[in-house]
């Protein structure tokens, strides 16, 4: 089945380490996306990628990393910067063009210890 | 600015009502599209209707059903005969003309009690 895969389910950071959230789609999209969701508001973007080795930052890239090395692959690097990485983190692909739909993963809950 | 404002933050309705949730839009591009999607507990949204500026008929897809008026920026969402299966979160969803970009509600929460 086509899809988006996200790992791990739940991941804990310690202070002043850098963490990575893996995703993975098998859908052949172009266009992939990393939000923020917190309680009560909604889901913020933190960077999307058009195209494999280019990536433009969201409303809330402070301390975060992002790379696009596959057309597959979009991973974000939770860095020590980041003073309130406490949320639940959602990736999402869509083929390139206006008006594309979303198509998410189910999520990394993540938690600082 | 591009902004969608779901003044709702939760409702709770009994199994069998109706139910409108409401999605109020801000934009000045004159192409642009509008979403909904729901999020169950586990996490992931899923997508249930897309809708392009030029298109305000509404739509009707089994219990659920969209209207879609520019006139108020709005774009609301009403569940009929509500079940339990639909208590999750709800986002409303606004596309840019440019750039890939979209901009989300803050999601009304809907719990249908049994």
């Amino acid at each position: 089945d086509g899809g988006i895969t996200q790992s791990p389910k739940y991941l804990f950071r310690k202070e002043g380490q850098n963490v990575t959230l893996s995703c993975e789609q098998n859908l052949n999209h172009d266009a992939m996306y990393w939000y923020r969701q917190d309680p009560g508001q909604g889901l913020r973007l933190i960077y999307y990628s058009q195209i494999v080795n280019d990536f433009q930052k969201g409303d809330i890239a402070e301390g975060y990393s992002v790379s696009r090395e596959k057309k597959e692959s979009f991973p974000l690097t939770v860095t020590s910067a980041q003073k309130n990485p406490t949320a639940f983190y959602l990736c999402a692909s869509s083929e390139r063009g206006q008006g594309e739909k979303l198509f998410f993963g189910s999520g990394t809950q993540l938690s600082v210890l | 600015a591009q902004k969608v404002t779901q003044a709702q933050t939760e409702i709770s309705v009994v199994e069998k009502e109706d139910v409108t949730l409401d999605c109020v839009y801000e934009t000045r591009d004159t192409t642009y599209y509008l979403f909904w999607y729901k999020q169950p507990p586990s996490g992931e949204l899923v997508f249930l209707i897309r809708r392009n500026s030029f298109d305000e008929q509404n739509e009707i897809s089994g219990r659920y059903s969209w209207n879609f008026q520019k006139s108020t920026s709005s774009f609301n969402f009403t569940i009929t005969a509500s079940q339990v299966v639909d208590s999750a979160v709800y986002f409303c969803a606004l596309g840019a003309n440019t750039g890939n970009q979209f901009y989300f509600g803050t999601g009304t929460s809907l719990t249908v009690i049994p």
